[in-house]
């Protein structure tokens, strides 16, 4: 079934630190897996994806790393800012006709100065 | 501003109620999704619809229903109003072979 879920609900980090969010997934027929970062009041916004044949992508300060033997996908960012605090959300999606993103519950990420 | 124009912003009915949701998409987008986000939960996905048609259903209930017109902008209808409807609904929209761009939301109360 489509279960896109994630290990811890919230992350302390220095700032400065980097930081890693980590998500399982069961869904193996997934073409994309995405990460979205959540700010309070606001609407999810993309942060980076990566195709289900690739296992890192890396975009400015963050990283995708997908282990597909394990069904686990993390976000890393690098040197963590005060405006990193948010909600991050891992999904997945396909690439077919039904193309509906499926999200996981989400991790708070608190930066600590 | 993302470009997906969500309306209204807030919105605060009694139980039993009627309300309308509205999304227009971004220019050039002809996918719609509506997602609904409960209190320190993740994104529950509705419904999609594309060029008018709809084309994906999820966790949508009977009482509510969504549509897409002709201009491509989007309502989603919710009825029979619940204590446990409260939530942010979410809009997003996108075109073929692109990612998702959210609009802001509507905040639901329902009193």
């Amino acid at each position: 079934g489509e279960n896109v879920g994630l290990h811890l609900p919230t992350l302390s980090v220095q700032e400065g630190d980097n930081s890693i969010i980590n998500c399982a997934y069961s869904n193996s027929a997934s073409d994309y897996f995405i990460w979205y970062k959540q700010e309070s009041g606001k609407g999810p916004q993309f942060i980076i994806d990566i195709r289900s044949n690739m296992d890192k992508r890396q975009g400015q300060r963050v990283t995708v790393l997908l282990n597909k033997t394990v069904k686990h996908l993390s976000l890393q960012i690098a040197a963590t800012q005060p405006g990193d605090s948010a909600v991050y959300f891992c999904a997945e999606r396909k690439t077919n006709r039904d193309d509906k993103i499926i999200f996981g519950k989400g991790t708070r990420l608190h930066i600590l100065p | 501003d993302s470009g997906v124009t969500q309306t209204p912003k807030h919105l605060i009915t009694a139980t039993g109620q009627r309300v309308t949701l509205r999304c227009s998409p971004r220019s050039g987008d002809l996918s719609v999704y509506w997602y609904q986000q409960s209190l320190d939960q993740g994104l529950q996905f509705l419904i999609q619809y594309y060029n008018g048609e709809e084309r994906a259903k999820g966790n949508i209930l009977e009482r509510f229903s969504a549509q897409q017109f002709p201009d491509l902008h989007s309502e989603l209808n919710l009825s029979s109003l619940e204590l446990g409807d409260s939530a942010l609904y979410f809009c997003a929209s996108s075109r073929r072979q692109y990612g998702y761009t959210f609009g802001s939301g509507t905040r639901l109360t329902v009193v």
